[in-house]
């Protein structure tokens, strides 16, 4: 399976800290991307980074990718108390994208 | 903002019964996916179509389940006789780019909640 795993599975931090998600992926992909998903709600896309690129930005998120180690991370700087949500990692499969199980960021007031 | 639109929100119904789940995915899109996901757990691929048929389908896509483009605008997703397991929050999202070498950006609906009693 081409499945993303996002460690942690939960993670609590006070308001202003910065949050740091990993994934890791299992076969050779050309793309990954980032959804979150606010809780009973839709998910939606943060950001999607290339095979050919380590790092991007979008406003207060950076993804970086590893493909020699099969690895993405999502940095939130500054957290706010807006961002408590899931946040997940996807990954192209055949006709399919596929999306890990998660990290529960949940941000204190 | 286009977005995509499910209907309905949440479903009840009896184990046996037949649920029709619809979608209006955005007008441009030409790739059509439904996921469920069970409470608080991952999210699961479950079909995906194109050029008004299946694309993939996953393991979770047995014979209780189709899907349709009835009219050009809609996309259903059909469980023919519902099981207690069936119970989940059922996405459907639709893209520009498929899912393969030029992946695109999935948007999601905001989901119909399938209850089985």
């Amino acid at each position: 399976s081409q499945q993303g795993e996002e460690d942690p599975q939960a993670l609590s931090i006070q308001e202003g800290e910065n949050a740091t998600m990993n994934c890791s992926y299992k076969t050779s992909i050309n793309n990954l991307q980032w959804y979150r998903q606010n809780s009973g709600r839709g998910l939606v896309h943060l950001i999607l980074i290339r095979s050919n690129e380590r790092e991007k930005h979008s406003g207060r998120l950076r993804v970086t990718l590893d493909t020699s180690k099969k690895s993405s991370s999502l940095l939130i700087t500054a957290s706010r108390a807006a961002d408590t949500a899931s946040y997940f990692c996807a990954t192209p499969w055949f006709d399919k994208i596929i999306f890990g199980k998660g990290t529960r960021l949940h941000i204190l007031p | 903002e286009p977005e995509v639109t499910q209907t309905p929100s949440h479903q009840v119904t009896q184990m046996g019964q037949e649920v029709i789940l619809r979608c209006v995915p955005i007008s441009n899109h030409l790739y059509f996916y439904w996921y469920r996901q069970i409470l608080g757990q991952k999210v699961e691929f479950l079909v995906s179509f194109y050029n008004n048929e299946i694309s993939e389908k996953s393991e979770i896509f047995d014979d209780q389940f189709s899907v349709e483009r009835p009219d050009g605008s809609n996309f259903t997703l059909k469980i023919r006789s519902t099981k207690l397991e069936d119970s989940a929050m059922y996405f459907c999202a639709s893209s520009e780019l498929s899912g393969g070498a030029d992946t695109g950006e999935l948007f999601f609906g905001e989901g119909s909640r399938l209850t089985v009693l």
